[in-house]
């Protein structure tokens, strides 16, 4: 069975710091790996994603993603938050089946 | 949190034949919902965003005529795929947000558990 735990429900960082937002997942297989913003009242845009190529992933608006393997996660990081990165982020997880399964979502502040 | 149900969870069509999915929002009046398509070993595509009550808004190469959603009610919105094709077999995806929880307003995103479509 395979499950994905969004650590935190609400994160807030000041503008200009760096962000990090949690995720771990449990698999039976290799597993591809999501990452996508909502922002209030728009349908969700993917950030990046995690298919077996490199662990080290680059997604749009200067986010990245590490897939660790040994520690089950794929947490999202960006250098410097940006007022606009205010919004949902929601970590999915997808196995060889296609099913998918969402996180519950961290809500993104951004402190001015 | 809210609970969004879709049915048939999965269902398997000739081509040709017309096939409806509904979205239901059980415990939650959802003033918006998403409809999202996603293809084997891909993300998430949004179709089209539905109000309730109006028409719905379609992402740009989403044929509507094709696609066609209604949202006649604030706990459901349903998606019908017409004059269904083996290029249409994919997994479709609704999502409520926006709406009136037991506890007060929730701007929470909720998703259902998708429907696979297979068009033979």
């Amino acid at each position: 069975a395979q499950s994905v735990t969004q650590l935190d429900s609400h994160v807030s960082v000041s503008e200009g710091t760096p962000v990090l937002l949690r995720c771990n997942y449990s698999s039976s297989y290799s597993p591809s790996l999501f990452w996508y913003v909502q922002h209030p009242n728009k349908g969700l845009q993917l950030l990046l994603k995690y298919t077996s190529a490199a662990t080290l992933v680059k997604g749009i608006n200067g986010f990245e993603a590490e897939f660790k393997k040994s520690e089950t996660s794929f947490h999202l990081t960006k250098p410097s938050a940006h007022m606009s990165d205010a919004a949902e982020y929601f970590c999915v997880v997808s196995d060889r089946d296609d099913k998918i399964i969402f996180g519950k979502g961290t809500r993104l502040h951004i402190l001015p | 949190g809210a609970v969004v149900s879709q049915h048939p969870s999965w269902v398997i069509c000739k081509s040709g034949t017309s096939v409806k999915i509904e979205c239901r929002s059980l415990d939650f009046q959802a003033t918006t919902m998403f409809w999202y398509r996603q293809f084997p070993k891909q993300s998430l595509m949004l179709m089209a965003t539905s109000n309730e009550g109006s028409k719905a808004t379609y992402e740009q190469g989403v044929e509507k005529d094709k696609f066609l959603i209604n949202h006649a009610s604030l706990t459901l919105s349903t998606l019908t795929v017409t004059s269904a094709h083996p290029e249409d077999s994919s997994f479709y995806i609704c999502s409520a947000g926006g709406g009136l929880l037991a506890g007060g307003w929730s701007y929470e995103q909720y998703f259902g558990p998708g429907t696979r479509l297979t068009v033979t």
